[in-house]
């Protein structure tokens, strides 16, 4: 029962293209969450949203953009892409409450190399 | 911002001993605390939290405590198995916030 689907497990990239890499959520989730995950540094946080059309900068925003048209969807979007780019993406949401505590699902995670 | 810290970053014991992974937080202000698991090759998934009101927490063989006072959380793994062997990421955040920060993550090895 898969509720966080990310659409590409394994990409290969030049340089300079324009990469997406796309997430869904099937659980309604108000918040969305793109993390980069490189050994020795844990997730960074690159960009969430707590709503639709909303978009708020994480703590490594640079080089990426993101779209979020629909509740259910988030996309990371590489405008031109770059070797130091080259990680595993893993997308997450969650239930987005006042006083609830922000349980993370994780997608799969997108592996992504830029050659 | 909020940083988390976490050691080690390499962890081998043997099957049945206990395993503790320790993580200090930045932010005073931060009162939520997951703990993930990342089997290989598999996505982080959530195996114990706990809030900023409670000291301790403990499901099964996994514990978890908290030292408010000098921002400092730990996870306990006790008899630990094979299957226990992942990588493991403290995380910090607040209630209703959006923001979770992770560790840098645990890679437990256990000896069978």
């Amino acid at each position: 029962d898969v509720k966080v689907t990310q659409s590409s497990r394994y990409l290969v990239k030049r340089t300079g293209e324009k990469v997406f890499l796309e997430c869904v959520q099937d659980m309604d989730h108000e918040n969305m969450f793109w993390y980069r995950q490189d050994p020795g540094l844990g997730l960074r946080l690159i960009y969430f949203s707590y709503d639709v059309k909303m978009k708020e900068k994480g703590d490594i925003p640079e080089g990426y953009s993101v779209s979020r048209e629909k509740k259910e969807r988030f996309s990371l979007i590489l405008e031109s892409a770059s070797t130091n780019q080259t990680s595993m993406y893993l997308c997450a949401s969650s239930h987005g409450t006042s006083s609830g505590a922000n349980v993370l699902t994780f997608g799969a995670g997108s592996r992504l190399t830029v050659l | 911002g909020e940083n988390v810290e976490q050691h080690p970053s390499t962890l081998s014991v043997q099957e049945g001993d206990s395993a503790v992974i320790k993580c200090t937080y930045s932010d005073s202000a931060s009162n939520y605390f997951p703990w993930y698991k990342q089997e290989l090759g598999k996505r982080p998934q959530l195996i114990i939290d706990i809030r900023s009101n409670v000291g301790e927490k403990k499901d099964q063989r996994i514990a978890v405590t908290l030292n408010k006072t000098a921002k400092h959380f730990s996870l306990h793994i006790t008899e630990t198995q094979p299957e226990d062997s992942a990588v493991y990421f403290c995380a910090a955040s607040m209630s209703g916030g959006f923001k979770t920060i992770f560790g840098a993550g645990t890679r437990l090895f256990v000896k069978a």
